[in-house]
């Protein structure tokens, strides 16, 4: 059975510092593994990730993957209270037409 | 359409009765997923539609669940006789495809509250 773990299961930071959230996961066929933002219902795209070692970058945010010890990161730098959310990791199995196997999340929490 | 729609946003209803989710993907997406995500829960996959077919059914958690998509498009996903653990949002994906670089992109879902 796919299994994903996230962690911390939450986090309270002040705007201005940086985290970083960490993915690890089971998969079988594995192809490749995205990061979505929640905030209200609708989870919003971050990052897919499909190569070892290669770090994608969006302004603040940016994340890489580990496929030999089967894990990823999400950093987040100068952190503002707009990126307050749930993260979600989900890798993708290549044995079930693109399914996503989603962890529970890690919930981030940014104080002015 | 600009995105995938959901409807209705919200739900009500009593134990027992049947309920209707309603999905329309993005315009041109073949692939089409539906997620469940409890309080305080990831999201759990439940079905999954290329066109108008359901390879893979195998997150339905019981013959109360159903759901199919016609015309390559809409999706309904029916849920009968209702319980209070069914109580969740609902949350619709689609994908223009299903290989490795295809990113799904979801609805605003639809919050199911079961008395």
């Amino acid at each position: 059975e796919d299994k994903v773990v996230q962690s911390p299961l939450s986090l309270v930071v002040h705007e201005g510092d940086t985290v970083t959230l960490n993915c690890s996961y089971e998969v079988t066929n594995f192809r490749s593994l995205l990061w979505y933002k929640q905030e209200k219902k609708a989870p919003t795209f971050l990052f897919m990730l499909t190569s070892s070692g290669i770090e994608k970058k969006s302004g603040r945010l940016s994340s890489i993957l580990d496929k030999k010890e089967l894990f990823s990161i999400l950093n987040i730098t100068a952190t503002q209270t707009g990126d307050s959310a749930i993260y979600l990791c989900a890798p993708r199995s290549g044995t079930s037409y693109g399914k996503l196997t989603f962890g529970q999340g890690t919930i981030l929490t940014v104080h002015p | 359409g600009a995105g995938v729609s959901q409807s209705p946003s919200n739900k009500v209803t009593e134990k027992g009765k049947d309920v209707e989710l309603r999905c329309d993907p993005i315009s041109g997406h073949t692939a089409l997923y539906w997620y469940r995500q409890s309080l305080g829960q990831g999201l759990e996959f439940l079905i999954y539609f290329q066109g108008n077919s359901a390879p893979d059914k195998s997150g339905l958690p019981s013959d109360r669940f159903s759901a199919e998509r016609t015309g390559g498009s809409v999706s309904t996903l029916t849920i009968q006789r209702t319980q209070q653990e069914d109580s969740a949002v609902y949350l619709c994906a689609s994908s223009q495809g299903t290989g490795p670089g295809e990113t799904q992109y979801f609805g605003p879902g639809t919050r199911l509250l079961v008395l």
